[in-house]
């Protein structure tokens, strides 16, 4: 059983839209962060939530701690968002685990 | 910039060769870690380091060795490198408690054939 699911595997999205990825977890956790791979393989963290919500631009993230899940919000999503977002949970004993991703293409 | 540098970037290596993967973060961050990247699976923890001094197995250790030569430094040895070893490699670098950011080297790319 994996530490952290998310959902979906792979995501389509046309220019403008409204994009969600969930992110669920069955362990205690003192973080949860999202991060973005690039084709080409760097990652990039783009958040760190231990409560509440976070927003950068474009992107918000919300954390519900009692049901142990997260979003990743990319509102009037553009293509130079096409990427693979990763949700990481960091443990009470500073382990990180992490989903598999979320493949998004948007197309123009 | 500040941050967490891998190098090397692409490697081939045939069957019983060996190699270190170097990594090294400038944030003056305890612990370090080294993940392998294979496709369809989460990132999954080689070995870790909590501070200076110790090394600790994660979850797929054998065929692996590590070296925190010192604050900055968490080198990823591969003694004898076997075709399942082809994957990426990330080391990353963050601090205890409360929690900080986790940064992230840049990835190796490693080839066994």
């Amino acid at each position: 059983k994996n530490e952290v699911e998310q959902s979906p595997q792979n995501l389509t999205a046309q220019e403008g839209e409204f994009i969600t990825i969930n992110c669920s977890y069955s362990v205690g956790i003192s973080a949860l962060h999202w991060l973005q791979q690039h084709p080409g393989g760097g990652i990039v963290s783009l958040f760190m939530l231990s409560s509440g919500k976070k927003k950068h631009g474009r992107l918000i993230a919300t954390i519900n701690i009692q049901e142990k899940h997260s979003s990743l919000h990319i509102t009037a999503s553009h293509p130079r968002d096409s990427a693979v977002y990763i949700c990481a949970v960091r443990s009470r004993v500073n382990q990180f685990y992490f989903g598999t991703g979320t493949s998004l293409t948007v197309i123009p | 910039n500040a941050g967490v540098t891998q190098t090397p970037k692409f490697q081939v290596l045939k069957t019983g060769q060996s190699m270190t993967l170097q990594c090294a973060q400038d944030m003056n961050h305890n612990s370090m870690y080294w993940y392998r990247q294979d496709p369809g699976m989460g990132l999954r923890l080689i070995y870790y380091s909590a501070s200076e001094g110790t090394t600790d197995k994660g979850e797929v250790p054998n065929g692996y060795n590590v070296s925190r030569l010192n604050k900055r430094e968490f080198s990823l040895r591969l003694e004898s490198a076997a075709p399942s070893q082809t994957s990426v490699y990330f080391c990353a670098s963050s601090d205890a408690g409360p929690p900080k950011e986790a940064f992230f080297g840049q990835g190796t790319r490693l080839t066994v054939v």
